[in-house]
């Protein structure tokens, strides 16, 4: 079965650029979405189809996927964007999500 | 606005039966996915599930197939996880979520606000 390799935590300084990775193999010819959780709420959808972010989500999130890894950039970090991150992608008619990525904003 | 509304937080014992639900508004719940996921305490989300509720087309995850049965009632718009013998290990929130689908590509959103379940003797 397809696996997700994500970091468990990343740390960023507030104002400056976070980078998250999901590491998968050939991930880059497969689509990446990301989802934000913050404490105790559900997951909600920040990057889908790799670099697409939903209306409401700001500039500030990004997203990349070539080779074996996908990223997901945010900039700019600010205290609000603490929370674990979660890539997913569909493979062999089943979902696949990644471990998670604990965000701290110092 | 679409939305699903999940049942609220349950308490059970080991080996009592449980259903809890989905309920989809705001768009045509027959004619979309909807998936279940599984978050444990502390942990990361697993995908146990998915639904067609326009003909009940249901696919399982390996690790949950035989543990659980999803199904939905497409008339009332709401969709359905029920299990016939908890276990402790089955302690979690359970979230649902609308599973998008064009052309083949496949992510959630929106999603449930989530059903914790305990159980616990």
């Amino acid at each position: 079965s397809y696996e997700l390799t994500q970091p468990l935590s990343v740390s960023v300084a507030l104002g400056q650029t976070a980078r998250i990775t999901c590491g998968g193999n050939n991930i880059g010819g497969k689509n990446v979405h990301w989802y934000q959780q913050k404490a105790g709420q559900a997951p909600v959808l920040v990057i889908y189809r790799d670099t697409n972010r939903p209306s409401y989500i700001p500039e500030r999130f990004s997203g990349s996927n070539s080779g074996n890894t996908a990223t997901l950039t945010i900039s700019r970090a600010q205290a609000g964007d603490e929370a674990d991150y979660h890539c997913q992608v569909w493979d062999s008619r089943t979902v696949v999500f990644g471990g998670g990525t604990k965000l701290t904003v110092l | 606005e679409v939305q699903l509304e999940q049942s609220g937080a349950e308490v059970k014992k080991p080996g009592e039966s449980l259903k809890i639900s989905c309920k989809g508004s705001g768009y045509n719940f027959r004619s979309d996915w909807i998936g279940w996921v599984r978050q444990k305490p502390g942990k990361g989300l697993e995908w146990m599930g998915i639904i067609y509720p326009g003909d009940s087309d249901t696919r399982y995850s390996p690790s949950f197939q035989g543990q659980v049965t999803i199904s939905a009632d497409k008339s009332i718009s709401t969709a359905y996880l029920q299990w016939t013998g908890l276990k402790a290990s089955d302690t979690a929130t359970y979230y649902c979520a609308r599973l998008v689908v064009p052309a083949d590509i496949h992510w959630f959103d929106p999603w449930g606000q989530g059903t914790l379940v305990t159980v616990s003797s």
